[in-house]
């Protein structure tokens, strides 16, 4: 497709449950990226991948969050016994290149997580 | 990470130019500047990027200072859509494994009819 889409557009799940998020990168992309936005303006990257490969997991909270990009699927990233400060707008992001001059990210429109 | 600093918020009348500042002065040699913007309720849109020499396209321009330290974003004339908050980022280019854009606060535009 010629967008990033991200499903489902909302979750919202009770403390403790596990939440599964989905992101279908642009066609051709090899690069998908996700970020999470937890107040207005503040992001915070969690995980990059090329191909199915996990290219830098720096970000990600180990012990209850996991990610995955396989052929064929959308990626998707899983927290595990979700908790209250897990309530967040996830973004992923798609990318062509990783050459510096044509290098430019493409954002879905997000899944807003609400842990109650 | 290198990081930026823009003002919290700025305004712009309509059909004006506007000037988003952004600052870096820990810049290092090989970080690209880029600037993302998040309309409400949608995800970050890419705007513009460049190294050194001052880059256009047909949505902005991007003027470098010469020592890199500082960078401008300008809108042409600004119009009602461009109320964003407006993201400078520093994107390392260096070496393996390390891919992910450190967002900084940003820049709340406000554009007044």
């Amino acid at each position: 497709g010629e967008e990033v889409a991200q499903t489902p557009k909302h979750l919202v799940r009770g403390e403790g449950q596990k939440a599964k998020l989905y992101c279908a990168p642009i066609k051709g992309h090899s690069y998908v990226f996700w970020y999470q936005q937890v107040l207005k303006n503040e992001f915070k990257f969690l995980i990059s991948f090329q191909n199915e490969n996990v290219f830098d997991e720096t970000g990600m909270p180990k012990e209850r969050f996991s990610a995955k990009c396989l052929p064929n699927s959308p990626c998707s990233l899983e927290i595990q016994a979700t908790k209250l400060e897990d309530s967040a707008v996830y973004f992923c992001a798609s990318s062509q290149s990783i050459a510096a001059l044509d290098e430019k990210l493409f954002f879905g429109s997000g899944t807003q997580l609400s842990v109650l | 990470d290198a990081k930026t600093t823009q003002p919290n918020s700025m305004e712009s009348n309509e059909e004006e130019p506007v000037h988003l500042p952004c600052n870096h002065s820990t810049i290092s040699g090989t970080d690209y500047i880029h600037w993302y913007r998040q309309l409400p309720s949608q995800g970050p849109e890419y705007v513009i990027h460049g190294l050194t020499s001052n880059v256009n396209n047909r949505m902005a321009s991007l003027a470098i200072a010469e020592d890199r330290k500082s960078s401008t974003l300008i809108l042409h004339r600004a119009t009602l859509r461009d109320a964003a908050v407006y993201y400078c980022i520093l994107r390392d280019i260096r070496g393996s494994g390390t891919y992910k854009y450190i967002f900084g606060t940003g820049t709340r535009l406000k554009v007044l009819a």
